[in-house]
């Protein structure tokens, strides 16, 4: 299977809405997609496990949806500490990431 | 608290051998698949292997198949990671990491991460 990340980058202000794309190259089984964040130098941090929970701590802001080969990751309003790396994850396979960058 | 601290990275010429460890402690260590992820500099995330909790079944990438073998030792409460046939393409950082009960290797812990540079 192969995860593709849109767009490759996305440059936003803070306070704007987020809205990551996965796109699977085949079916997901049980929906089971996962969403990472990871900071410049820091290790991932899980955000969203099965498409739509969220992580303990993680604030609900964030949100996941999606099915079968389509998947969103959405940050409602974007916080300064929210410019990262994210990346999508369906069991072995990781997507190729999405920069979220200040405007 | 989780805590997960890698160990044994380095700088070890092509076709070399090196061994990573991963100390684990404040969860009960057998109770869980456990993970190895890597990440090349100024690349994406990459999984490598994981194990199952009582290490009767593991998982490879398949580039790092019959090169690389996973282990753990419960009663130490440690991931290992044997890699052999070292080459430049594995250099980056390796992450191990703990997956969420149930599996689907999420991985809901990382470790800070031990870096690997293939390298004559």
């Amino acid at each position: 299977i192969v995860l593709t990340q849109s767009p490759g980058t996305l440059s936003l202000s803070p306070g704007e809405r987020a809205t990551l794309s996965c796109r699977a190259s085949q079916s997901i089984r049980n929906n089971y997609l996962n969403w990472y964040q990871q900071k410049p130098g820091q290790l991932p941090r899980l955000l969203i496990y099965a498409t739509s929970t969220r992580a303990p701590g993680i604030p609900d802001r964030f949100s996941g949806s999606g099915s079968g080969t389509a998947f969103t990751l959405t940050i409602s309003r974007l916080e300064p500490e929210d410019f990262a790396v994210y990346y999508c994850q369906q069991f072995e396979t990781f997507g190729g990431g999405t920069k979220v960058e200040i405007k | 608290e989780v805590q997960l601290v890698e160990s044994g990275g380095g700088l070890v010429q092509p076709g070399g051998s090196l061994r990573l460890s991963c100390a684990a402690s404040g969860f009960t260590f057998s109770s869980y698949w456990m993970s190895w992820v890597r990440q090349a500099p100024g690349e994406g995330l990459e999984w490598v292997a994981n194990i199952k909790e009582d290490g009767s079944q593991k998982n490879y990438l398949d580039s790092v198949k019959g090169r690389f073998s996973i282990s753990r030792d419960n009663a130490m409460n440690s991931l290992y990671l044997h890699m052999n046939s070292l080459r430049a393409e594995d250099t980056a950082t390796y992450y191990c990491g703990r997956e969420l009960l149930g599996g689907a290797v999420t991985l809901e812990y990382w470790g800070r991460g031990t870096r690997v540079t293939v390298s004559s």
